[in-house]
């Protein structure tokens, strides 16, 4: 089955810098990459999603990156505010909602 | 925007008793909807696939007699655990996928439960 690795475990950033996470992915059949925003105490929130079509998406600040060749895809999120920080989870999915998690990693924004 | 509802959002109960977890698709109909539990600083695991009209389906090592999963209506499945123990506390998810999208989920904002 499906397996998602996801790095780093934590991350700290100072306000305005950038931050970046990765995830790779095992199957080639995955085709639906979503990410999603937990904070403490509350469900997980989709932030943005790529299907296996595109290369990149972007909303704003956060923007997703994806290499099928290598099977890894990236989140970056730019101008980090106090308020990005939470746990961030990258997923993985063949397209019929059998979706694989990733470890997850802890954003930390320091003002 | 779909909007999936869990109820209640936390709950403390007495180790040998059975709770109730509701979870609800507010805007849309969901014919599947799922459950995942969740650890403390761990990611989520899928417990098991709620189907409208049948049977759940379990992923493996879930016991179902332990943790009873109906969905009755296009709106609703509810995940019961039975004879709780302390083991069983964790925070519980569910999620539905929005119309027209059958690989997104969207998550409900959870269900903590505490069993003493």
């Amino acid at each position: 089955g499906e397996n998602v690795e996801q790095h780093p475990s934590t991350l700290s950033v100072q306000e305005g810098d950038s931050a970046v996470i990765k995830c790779t992915y095992s199957d080639s059949a995955s085709n639906y990459f979503p990410w999603y925003k937990q904070e403490l105490g509350k469900g997980p929130q989709l932030i943005i999603d790529i299907r296996s079509n595109v290369g990149e998406k972007k909303d704003q600040r956060i923007a997703v990156t994806l290499n099928k060749t290598a099977k890894h895809f990236s989140l970056h999120i730019t101008e980090t505010q106090p308020e990005d920080s939470a746990v961030y989870f990258c997923a993985a999915s063949i397209g019929n909602n059998d979706m694989r998690f990733g470890a997850g990693t802890r954003l930390t924004v320091k003002p | 925007g779909a909007v999936v509802s869990q109820h209640p959002s936390r709950v403390i109960c007495k180790s040998g008793t059975s709770v109730k977890i509701e979870c609800r698709s507010l805007d849309f109909q969901a014919t599947t909807m799922f459950w995942y539990r969740q650890f403390p600083k761990k990611s989520l695991m899928l417990m098991a696939t709620s189907n409208e009209g049948s049977k759940a389906t379990y992923e493996q090592g879930v016991e179902k007699d332990k943790f009873l999963i109906n969905h009755a209506s296009l709106t609703l499945s509810t995940l019961t655990v039975t004879s709780a123990h302390p083991e069983d506390s964790s925070f519980y998810i569910c999620s539905a996928p929005p119309p027209g999208l059958t690989d997104t989920q969207y998550f409900g904002p959870g269900t903590r439960l505490t069993v003493l």
